[in-house]
């Protein structure tokens, strides 16, 4: 079965970190860009960042850029994404997601998202 | 970035019924780089549709997409109970991509 399982979620006050990741079976990861997408409660949907086949370019939305990091492990057939300074806004469900083919596509893949909630 | 609008924000349907949601966008969209994603409550996202009118395999042909530029539909022909569902639209012509806010399709 081709899934994507997400991990690493949780409760962190204002200001924290968390590194949440992402595991690929079914399929070779390490052929298409990588995403991170995530979703506030009770909205819509929102691209995070993604990452290039071999590492080599990461792209970011303007809101985490400078505070989150995505890299990869083609050996574990994995994503992460390192979230530092967290704020109470980047509360949100997030999903992992397979690009079909291009740096910016339709998403063909998802995990099942991993709960990330900022509080104090 | 390209704001993506879609209408209406709920639709109130019966089984059986024709849906037609919009979305449209702030500026053209690339080579019609839109697509289409059902999600169901406490599910992820799934793609239906990709380059505005490319049916994901598996979806029912009840389902289709159109449009071009700057407005987009998706229609689903004869509503059945599994649809009813919140849809998004996506651009991906444009960096960074972007969603629409979803058209929830509730049942009348």
């Amino acid at each position: 079965e081709v899934k994507l399982v997400e991990s690493g979620g949780g409760l962190v006050q204002p200001g924290g970190s968390l590194r949440l990741s992402c595991v690929g079976s079914g399929f070779s990861l390490s052929a298409y860009w990588m995403s991170w997408v995530r979703q506030a409660p009770g909205k819509g949907l929102e691209w995070v960042a993604n990452i290039k086949q071999d590492g080599s370019e990461e792209n970011y939305v303007d809101s985490v850029r400078g505070r989150f990091t995505i890299s990869r492990d083609n050996t574990r057939n994995s994503v992460y994404l390192q979230m530092n300074t967290l704020r109470v806004e980047d509360t949100a469900v997030y999903y992992c997601a397979k690009n079909q083919l291009l740096i910016h596509d339709a998403f063909n893949l998802w995990g099942q998202g991993t709960v990330v909630t900022v509080s104090s | 970035e390209i704001v993506l609008t879609q209408s209406p924000g709920t639709l109130s349907l019966s089984p059986g019924e024709r849906a037609t949601l919009s979305c449209r966008a702030s500026q053209s969209v690339r080579a019609n780089h839109i697509a289409w994603y059902q999600q169901k409550p406490g599910l992820a996202p799934r793609l239906l549709f990709f380059g505005a009118s490319y049916r994901v395999t598996g979806i029912p042909d009840r389902f289709s997409g159109s449009g071009s530029g700057t407005d987009f539909t998706l229609t689903i022909t004869r509503l059945e109970p599994e649809d009813f569902a919140v849809y998004y639209c996506q651009q991906y012509g444009d960096s960074p991509p972007t969603f629409g806010q979803g058209t929830e399709v509730e049942l009348k």
